[in-house]
């Protein structure tokens, strides 16, 4: 089993859609956790960081069920701009042991 | 503010040559790492630095790879000898590496090695 696991994709909404992402971690030792998206391309930038329960950022919202172990991130009102692979991370204990999920892919169409 | 600096921004190399990557953080951050990422993968932590002090390298593959950050601020990756499979694209990011969002990770343009 890897240690994080995202929803495969890809995705395809129309614009203004709601879409969401889930992601889970194996190790129950993680305590923080990151979106971040990526471009084509291009070097992954943060879009989230998740230290508790959850977190919201404008149309982004990030959940955190530690019980369940996982993450998820919901997109609203979706724009073109948003397709971009995301993927999540989760950080073990010290600040060490950064493990990366293999990314899900948004296309967002007009 | 600048952002994290990375060159080369490109590499091709023939199998069995070496290469070695260079990457400048962003002032003040103290925890560097390095990634792997091949196409259609998340990136692969290869090594992370906290200060000049190595924090985990338990994923480099240390018969080939190697790196240091002597000075606690820039750092190199090396490869020798390259084999096709370490074509990808080569990462490196910094953080704070304490407080709060400490472990928030901003990454440079990184280098695509091909290897031939």
């Amino acid at each position: 089993r890897k240690e994080v696991e995202q929803d495969p994709g890809p995705f395809n909404v129309p614009e203004g859609a709601t879409v969401a992402f889930n992601c889970t971690y194996s190790n129950s030792a993680s305590q923080s956790f990151f979106w971040y998206r990526q471009d084509c391309r291009k070097e992954p930038k943060l879009l989230m960081s998740v230290y508790s329960s959850g977190n919201e950022d404008g149309r982004f919202t990030a959940q955190l069920n530690r019980a369940s172990q996982y993450i998820s991130l919901l997109i609203r009102d979706s724009k073109l701009s948003d397709s971009a692979t995301y993927l999540c991370v989760a950080l073990g204990a010290y600040g060490q042991n950064f493990v990366f999920g293999p990314g899900t892919r948004l296309s967002v169409l007009p | 503010e600048a952002g994290v600096a990375q060159s080369p921004r490109y590499k091709i190399i023939e199998k069995r040559q070496s290469v070695a990557f260079w990457c400048n953080p962003i002032s003040g951050h103290a925890t560097l790492y390095w990634y792997q990422q091949i196409l259609g993968q998340g990136p692969k932590l290869l090594i992370q630095f906290q200060n000049n002090g190595v924090v985990d390298d338990s994923q480099l593959p240390k018969d080939r790879f190697s790196a240091e950050r002597l000075k606690g601020v820039d750092s190199t990756l090396k490869i020798q000898p390259a084999k096709l499979e370490d074509s990808a694209v080569y990462l490196c990011a910094s953080s704070l590496g304490w407080g709060q969002n400490g472990y928030e990770q901003y990454f440079g343009p990184g280098t695509r090695l091909t290897v031939t």
